[in-house]
């Protein structure tokens, strides 16, 4: 199992550019969430989906910000135009129940990202 | 709204003796209880959950924690740490009527010395 993969590790860009940041959810997932990790705020949960469907993006900080999921096995975090505040780690997590609150997710290594 | 509060943000301790990592939780309603470890540079891996029933609860690496209701909270405790147990520990819940959205404390680094 290669467990949850997100691209890139590392991203620098200047203020104003688009970022993506992509997932790939452990295969039969259905459910997948995005977080952000900062110092002040700690961990965020941003979006989450199940079944390729948004059910919840109270935690999308503004309309800079848009997620999809186009299929079961992708997902897209973007961020136009980016501004410093937004540098943080995101983190891409997935877990089996499409719905269970108890099913356990499972987090991938993270997207470090600063902008300049 | 439901929050989660870890007392310390840093705790410092010598190998081979025992820890304990605090956390309260603040809900209106019924919710469920995680601890997640952080290693640095890698991403959340649970470390253990309660869900239900037996109010102490044994996770991997030798970890374990109490959920104690009339006390809102859920300690995480380890009698003896080793080196490689120097990683950042979050708290979390989630509702138990609610939607899938963990919500995480503040942290606590716990810091190994030889």
């Amino acid at each position: 199992d290669a467990g949850v993969i997100q691209s890139p590790r590392h991203e620098v860009t200047e203020m104003g550019q688009e970022v993506t940041l992509r997932c790939k959810p452990i295969s039969g997932h259905n459910s997948l969430f995005w977080y952000r990790q900062t110092m002040m705020r700690g961990l965020e949960l941003l979006i989450y989906f199940n079944n390729n469907v948004p059910i919840d993006d109270s935690g999308m900080p503004e309309d800079r910000f848009s997620a999809k999921m186009p299929n079961a096995s992708f997902s897209t975090l973007k961020i136009q135009p980016s501004e410093p505040r937004d540098s943080a780690v995101y983190f891409c997590a997935s877990s089996r129940g499409g719905g269970t609150v108890t099913d356990t997710q499972y987090f991938g290594p993270g997207t470090r990202l600063t902008v300049l | 709204a439901q929050s989660v509060t870890q007392l310390d943000s840093q705790v410092p301790v010598f190998e081979e003796a025992p820890v304990e990592l605090r956390c309260n939780y603040s809900s209106s309603v019924s919710v469920y209880l995680f601890w997640y470890v952080q290693y640095p540079n890698q991403g959340l891996q649970l470390l253990l959950k309660y869900l239900s029933g037996s109010t102490l609860v044994k996770g991997i690496n030798g970890f374990e924690a109490e959920f104690n209701k009339s006390q809102t909270s859920f300690h995480l405790r380890k009698p003896s740490v080793h080196i490689s147990d120097t990683a950042e520990y979050f708290c979390a819940v989630i509702l138990v009527q609610g939607a899938q959205k963990l919500v995480f404390g503040q942290g606590t680094r716990l810091t190994i010395n030889p």
